[in-house]
């Protein structure tokens, strides 16, 4: 069965600094990762997608990488901005595709101090 | 991009009643998906909703305690009975026209005293 994990459970940074957030899965044999946003009270926004085929995903600040040998995927954010400050969740979709959803990560609380 | 609009948005209930979720989409998607986030946890799924048909349950999950229906391509439920503090978690409907991408309701906070 897949797991996700994701390091650190939290962070706490200066404004400015750029950080990289990082996602681990069991089974490589995947369709796609996707990187999510959550805020309080919120649903949750889709960030990045990656298909497993591909090696990273550009978006303004935002950069997602993903080693799908190695079971590995990193969220770098830069210039961080207190706007950042959010829950970020990692996702894996199987190759069984959406029939199966997706399995999450517990999330990285990310806070950025202005 | 569908918009997605999940009533309640929060709701404190007591120990023993049931709780009606509804997920309304602004446009057909052929998958429909019902997550819960217990305290500190990750999403988990609970139950595919298929239209016209029984939902399909996840391990762990049953459909005495979380009936489902889905009526049309665009509106889904998804009951929490008998409800427990164990039940205290917010609940996500998901929709999307492809495997790929899917989109995620606001979400419903639900406390069981």
């Amino acid at each position: 069965k897949q797991e996700v994990t994701q390091i650190p459970a939290a962070l706490s940074v200066p404004e400015g600094e750029n950080l990289v957030l990082n996602c681990s899965f069991t089974d490589s044999a995947i369709y796609n990762l996707q990187w999510f946003r959550q805020d309080p009270g919120k649903g949750l926004t889709s960030l990045l997608l990656i298909q497993s085929s591909q090696r990273e995903q550009t978006s303004g600040r935002l950069n997602a990488s993903l080693d799908k040998s190695s079971g590995r995927s990193t969220l770098y954010i830069a210039a961080s901005q207190p706007g950042d400050s959010a829950t970020y969740l990692c996702a894996v979709l199987g190759n069984g595709g959406g029939a199966d959803g997706l399995t999450f990560g517990k999330g990285t609380h990310l806070i950025i101090q202005p | 991009s569908a918009v997605i609009s999940q009533k309640p948005s929060r709701d404190i209930c007591q120990r023993g009643t049931s709780l009606t979720i509804q997920c309304q989409v602004d446009s057909q998607v052929t998958m429909m998906f019902w997550y819960r986030q217990q305290p500190g946890q990750s999403l988990t799924l609970i139950a595919t909703a298929n239209q016209g048909s029984e939902a399909t349950y996840e391990s762990g999950f049953v459909i005495d305690k979380f009936p489902i229906s889905r009526p049309n391509l665009t509106f889904s439920t998804l009951t929490v009975s008998n409800m427990s503090p164990e039940d205290s978690s917010i609940y996500l409907c998901s929709v999307g026209t492809s495997h790929e991408k899917l989109f995620f309701g606001s979400g419903t906070q639900l406390s069981v005293l």
